[in-house]
Formats: C-alpha cells, structure tokens, sequence
C-alpha cells in the first residue's frame, strides 16, 4: 500500500545533482513531496497534480506521470542545506485527503 | 504561523499501561492523520480522521485507538503499551486540497 521510494539513501557532494524516484502500485491522482532535516517535522516542498505537470521549489523540481504511478524529485546544484531525508506521500484512491507516505530517501550532502 | 502541537516530545512508558498521545491543530483542518516513523519503514498510517468523531484506520492501526471529539484535537491511545511500539510518532493536519502540516513528533520509548 505503501509508495516505495529509491533509492534508501544517497550522499552527495555540494553541487551536484540527485533523482529521487517514487513509486506507487496503486493509480496515482496527485503526489506530494515532503523534506524532514533531522530532528524537525516533515515540511512541505511541492504537490504535483494529473497531468505530468512539473513544479519546482529552488532548485528543486518534480515530475509526475501517472501512467508509470510515479513521480521523480530533481534536486540541482545541491546544497548542504538539501540534506534530510524526502518522504512522498499520495492520496489513497477516493479519499482524496487521506495521505499515505513512501518508504523515505535519505539524502546527504557533504562539503 | 500554522501549528501542529504534539503534547510531549519524549515519553517513557511501562510494558503494559494505556498511553495517551495528544495533538492540537490550529488551522480548522477537516483532516488529521497518526503516522509511525521507524527507520527504513517511512511513515506509515495509523489513523486517520476526517472529521469530528470520524476515523478511518490506516495500514497498521493493531493495538492502537483514536478519538476526536474536537475538530483541533486529535489523540491516539495504546491500549496496552508493548516493547514493539517503541517509536516516533507524527501527528499532521492538513485542510481539503492542501498540503499536510506536521507536528514536532513524539518519541516513545516502551519498556
């Protein structure tokens, strides 16, 4: 039931780029993506609705095709500050509010 | 500034006793969610409620109950405490087509 998330975890240099991919076996009608540093409450970064639109948030974009019931996170150019780990979450079918949440990727940018 | 309060940010508990999770919301959101966090798993659903004295169970709800009797308030009861229960747990909040606001989490450890 769960989306499920690759990869676990990665770790990067400052500036270079990331994919994050989620993954849904259920169809899919919007997703979110959510940022948690450690320690402190998930946060809001970008809702991707039907539609393969893409949104971005600083140098961090989304994209949703919901033909593949997926969605991929693009973070550019990252920085220290991108470190935490990224939870997407997608409605369950009919319920548009009741929000489920991928597995996580846990993302670390080093100097 | 939204807020989702989490009555306690560290808890300890007996094997065994009944445990109260408290959550208070202050945006007048319809909808409000109990989440599991434990490593590798993401955030998993246990409850979710959709309205005053309205609940849904989520993916892993065995062992735990909710109650709302205010639209702000939110709470999640294990009826009996057991070691496996150890975890954090994430309360959020989220309005019809909005995104979903976190409280700071709880951390329960049950020995």
């Amino acid at each position: 039931q769960q989306p499920v998330q690759s990869p676990q975890a990665v770790i990067l240099r400052e500036g270079e780029d990331a994919v994050i991919n989620c993954s849904s076996s259920k169809a899919l009608y919007s997703v979110h993506w959510y940022r948690q540093k450690h320690g402190e409450a998930p946060v809001f970064l970008m809702i991707l609705l039907k539609g393969g639109e893409q949104k971005g948030h600083e140098k961090i974009s989304a994209s949703f095709n919901e033909k593949k019931q997926q969605s991929s996170l693009y973070l550019t150019a990252s920085q220290l500050s991108y470190s935490g780990t990224y939870f997407c979450g997608t409605p369950r079918t009919g319920t548009a509010s009741k929000l489920t949440f991928g597995t996580g990727t846990r993302l670390q940018v080093t100097l | 500034d939204v807020k989702v309060t989490q009555s306690s940010r560290y808890l300890v508990k007996r094997t065994g006793e009944k445990v109260f999770l408290e959550c208070v919301q202050d945006m007048d959101h319809e909808n409000m969610f109990w989440y599991r966090q434990d490593p590798g798993l993401g955030l998993r659903l246990i409850y979710f409620s959709y309205d005053v004295k309205m609940k849904e169970k989520g993916d892993i709800p065995e062992g735990y109950s909710v109650s709302r009797e205010k639209k702000e308030r939110f709470s999640l009861i294990l009826e009996s405490a057991s070691t496996n229960q150890t975890s954090m747990y994430l309360c959020a909040s989220k309005g019809f087509r909005s995104e979903a606001f976190f409280g700071q989490g709880t951390r329960l450890t049950v020995v």
